[in-house]
């Protein structure tokens, strides 16, 4: 069974850090890794999306790495700004098995970055 | 183009009730799956529907189902509500089946609370 973890759980930084979260998972067999943002109360925002055949992908200020055989990932948010607080949140989705759509997520970490 | 769309936004019911919920993935895709996210933890996954057939279920109980249309937009369905089926409850849609390359799209979700 897949299972997800996020660390740190929370995270309070102010203006213009750099910063990484965290993510890994149990079972290396992963067709892909997301990272996904959730303002409160709203639905989850793609951010990046990395093949398990690929080592990292940048957006912008976001860079997110993975290291499949270790079962890690990170993302990293560049000179973070007030905008970036928002709950940030991996998924794998598993290779094999008839679930073909099913995610499993992390907990999450909450940002906060503060002016 | 609109995104993924659900209804309604907030439902408050009592113990026992039926509920339905409701989504239109975007417009092309036909893979609709359905996750529940209860406060302050990830979203977990509850049905993959593809081509109008179930293709995933994760672990929930029968009181659950869902159904998908011909035009692709899905029905969440919940019998014998319970406290604990207090939730928001996320639709993601996806172009295909296998979505190795693509990210999942998610709405904003229905906010569902049980008294």
């Amino acid at each position: 069974k897949q299972e997800v973890t996020q660390i740190p759980a929370a995270l309070s930084v102010p203006e213009g850090e750099n910063l990484v979260l965290n993510c890994s998972f149990t079972d290396s067999a992963i067709y892909n890794l997301q990272w996904f943002r959730q303002d409160p109360g709203k639905g989850l925002t793609s951010l990046l999306l990395i093949q398990s055949s690929q080592r990292e992908q940048t957006s912008g200020r976001l860079n997110a790495s993975l290291d499949k055989s270790s079962g890690r990932s990170t993302l990293y948010i560049a000179a973070s700004q007030p905008g970036d607080s928002a709950t940030y949140l991996c998924a794998v989705s598993n290779a094999g098995g008839t679930s073909y759509g099913k995610l499993t997520f992390g907990q999450g970490t909450i940002l906060t970055v503060h002016p | 183009d609109a995104g993924v769309t659900q209804s309604p936004t907030h439902l408050i019911k009592t113990r026992g009730q039926q509920v339905t919920l409701r989504c239109s993935p975007i417009s092309g895709h036909k893979s609709v799956s359905w996750y529940q996210q209860v406060l302050g933890q990830g979203p977990q996954f509850i049905f993959q529907y593809y081509e109008k057939e179930e293709r995933g279920r994760g672990n929930f109980p029968d009181r659950f189902s869902a159904r998908q249309f011909p035009n692709y937009s899905s029905e969440l369905n919940v019998n014998a509500l319970l406290l604990g089926d207090s939730a928001l409850y996320l639709c993601a849609s996806s172009a295909h089946l296998g979505f190795v390359n693509q990210p999942q799209h998610f709405g904003d979700g229905t906010r569902l609370s049980i008294l």
